[in-house]
């Protein structure tokens, strides 16, 4: 079957850390993979998609970079976290019968 | 870029009414366009679509229909219970989804269904 992880599900970090989120997906190749912020709630923001390996498109500017080292996996990642970058991340994939998101990551930053 | 405008932002109803949530979008080639469920706490789900070749689309207390020529979309819920009660995201695909587009998403409707 197909599925999407995403993990951690809840995450806590101080200003001026690292950050790595990863998502993998299991029953497809060569998926289209998202990285979505939501903040308070509402709006999800895309801010990075890839059609594959190594294929990265950034759709805002920001203090956040992905990777796609292989096929079935995306990872979020930032050098130094900013107050600004809290917020519930989701990654998604598209699906034949429609995108589908990850469970999701609760990140604050502190 | 394509820019996804949806009304209104929080909307409360009697159980048993009708609910109704309008999107509109700025680009014409669109051609996806996906409603999403979220409960609090939760991902959003996928409760129906509808692309840009047929005008409307139905499943069970719930339909989409679709303007082209107005470049807007709505979501149709009837009967309303208290468990649609959530936020509701409308998203918009520029250029062809199948091709690997992504999702543009409104700013969510709050919807309140009060016993």
């Amino acid at each position: 079957s197909q599925t999407i992880h995403q993990w951690p599900a809840t995450l806590v970090q101080p200003v001026g850390s690292p950050l790595s989120l990863e998502c993998t997906v299991e029953g497809t190749s060569n998926p289209n993979l998202y990285w979505y912020r939501q903040a308070a709630g509402r709006g999800l923001q895309l801010l990075f998609y890839s059609v594959g390996i190594g294929q990265i498109s950034s759709e805002v500017p920001q203090n956040l970079s992905a990777s796609r080292p292989q096929d079935r996996q995306f990872i979020l990642s930032s050098k130094k976290l900013l107050l600004s970058d809290s917020g519930f991340y989701l990654c998604a994939w598209n699906r034949e019968k429609g995108p589908a998101f990850g469970s999701g990551t609760r990140l604050t930053v502190v | 870029g394509e820019n996804v405008e949806q009304h209104p932002s929080t909307l409360s109803v009697q159980e048993g009414d009708s609910a109704v949530i309008k999107c509109t979008y700025s680009d014409s080639a669109s051609n996806y366009f996906p409603w999403y469920k979220q409960e609090l706490g939760k991902r959003p789900q996928l409760i129906i679509d509808i692309r840009s070749n047929v005008g409307e689309k139905k499943d069970q207390r719930i339909a989409v229909t679709l303007n082209k020529t107005a470049k807007h979309f709505s979501l149709h819920i009837t009967e309303t219970q208290p468990e649609d009660s959530a936020v509701y995201f409308c998203a918009a695909s520029p250029g062809n989804y199948n091709q690997g587009g992504k999702l543009i998403f409104g700013q969510g409707t709050e919807l309140s269904v009060k016993p």
